[in-house]
């Protein structure tokens, strides 16, 4: 079975552009998690989508959205970047909130 | 809400010799699933071990095993064996049981392993 796939790996963008990043999760897995990776805050959770519905948001600003389509994949959105938005992007995958398994993340950098 | 706290943010060991990592957290709830991830250079999280509060029983899987003491919040992690392929940041996380808290994991700071060979 193929793992969880993120893409793209590595992305660079400027102040003030809008950026999308997709995660595949494993097939069969109806849950997707998102978390965001820094030096300076650690891991800390996004938001979780379940049958291309939300059911779980952390606290971060209206500018960090996403979406779950039908077949399972997901994608997250940051609208008006900020430097503060570089990170490492962790997406993973669950089926019926079991083990999560992790892609390999998409490294943001906001210049 | 719910904390995970790593005290130790690096460890190192011998190649062959035992490790242990700390990990408190703090929940109100009674059911809930403790876990260690891994994380390699490569950034790619593995799961290492898990253990369900539910279950008095340390869990195990070859190498790596816990200290699981609830009334304490306490779960520790053990390496037996150390090998060089077990240098990573480790991570332990939390998530609370239940159909509506989802597959939500909370993390510690993380703590980074060195082996020595």
């Amino acid at each position: 079975k193929a793992g969880v796939t993120q893409t793209p790996r590595y992305l660079i963008k400027t102040r003030g552009q809008q950026v999308t990043l997709s995660c595949s999760p494993i097939s069969g897995h109806r849950s997707v998690s998102w978390y965001q990776q820094t030096p300076g805050q650690g891991l800390q959770f996004l938001f979780e989508y379940f049958s291309e519905t939300q059911r779980n948001k952390g606290n971060f600003p209206g500018r960090f959205s996403g979406r779950q389509f039908s077949n399972s994949r997901s994608e997250m959105n940051v609208s008006t970047l900020e430097l503060g938005d570089s990170a490492l992007y962790l997406c993973a995958s669950s089926w019926n909130n079991n083990i999560q398994y992790f892609g390999a993340g998409t490294r943001l950098s906001v210049l | 809400a719910q904390t995970v706290t790593q005290s130790q943010p690096e460890m190192s060991v011998q190649e062959a010799e035992t490790v242990t990592l700390s990990c408190t957290y703090d929940t109100s709830e009674s059911d809930y699933y403790l876990f260690w991830y891994k994380q390699p250079p490569s950034r790619q999280m593995i799961l290492v071990i898990r253990q369900e509060a539910y279950k008095q029983q340390n869990a195990t899987e070859n190498r790596f095993s816990v200290n699981f003491q609830k009334a304490a919040k306490s779960f520790s992690l053990k390496i037996s064996d150390s090998q060089l392929g077990d240098a990573a940041m480790y991570f332990c996380a939390y998530r609370r049981e239940g159909e509506t808290s989802g597959s939500r994991l909370t993390f510690g700071e993380g703590t980074q392993l060195t082996v020595n060979p």
